[in-house]
């Protein structure tokens, strides 16, 4: 069974900031990597998604993320936030081989001006 | 644009009476799927269909029941509400393949009291 962990709950930068959330994994096989946003009182929102070919994929909004193998991480990251980047992020994990996909337990993102 | 409707936004309930969640989407997708959000937590997978009158069990499927009477429509029933399920609950659809290829739309959430 595959899982996802995000290490920081709370994440808090200033307009302007760059940012980066945290996603680790574990999983032998091949994986389908997402990431979900959730703005408050909203359902989750695709951002971005990796499966093979270039490690760092681009999303909506300027957001990208970085596979890497070795870490077995998918770190999003954003250069230059701003006050309605902040929400919740959700990393997500699916294994080609199931028919399941598994999220982690979010990361709030606060932008202050 | 892509869309899941939720009904009721949210809901009371007492311990021990049917609380019946309902769900449409517009996206023409085959898969549906119910989650439960717990505070602070990421979602868990209830009950999922790939197909009208076929649903299958996920993740966490005890104390819940699931019906879809047409690819559009997919409901999740609690016929004896219990405190535990006191959450929020999204639905989600995606393209006809496996749940965790495909992007997923969710709705904008039911939060259950059950009190």
């Amino acid at each position: 069974t595959q899982t996802v962990s995000q290490s920081d709950a709370h994440v808090t930068v200033f307009e302007g900031d760059s940012v980066e959330l945290r996603c680790n994994y574990s999983y032998g096989g091949s994986i389908y990597l997402s990431w979900y946003i959730q703005h408050h009182g909203h359902g989750l929102q695709f951002l971005l998604k990796y499966y093979s070919g270039n490690p760092v994929v681009q999303g909506v909004n300027g957001f990208e993320a970085e596979f890497s193998k070795s870490d077995s991480s998918f770190h999003l990251r954003k250069a230059s936030v701003h006050w309605s980047d902040s929400a919740v992020y959700f990393c997500a994990v699916s294994a080609s081989s199931n028919n399941r996909i598994f999220f982690g337990d979010g990361t709030q993102l606060v932008v202050k001006p | 644009e892509a869309a899941v409707t939720q009904s009721p936004r949210s809901k009371v309930a007492v311990t021990g009476g049917k609380v019946t969640l309902s769900c449409h989407q517009t996206n023409n997708h085959d898969y549906m799927y119910w989650y439960r959000q717990d505070t602070g937590h990421g979602l868990r997978l209830i009950h999922y269909s790939y197909v009208a009158d076929s649903t299958e069990k996920g993740d966490i499927p005890d104390g819940y029941k699931a019906s879809r009477p047409s690819q559009e429509n997919f409901s999740l029933i609690l016929e004896l509400a219990s405190l535990s399920q006191t959450a929020v609950y999204f639905c989600a659809s995606s393209d006809a393949g496996r749940e965790g290829q495909n992007t997923l739309y969710f709705g904008a959430g039911t939060r259950l009291s059950v009190l």
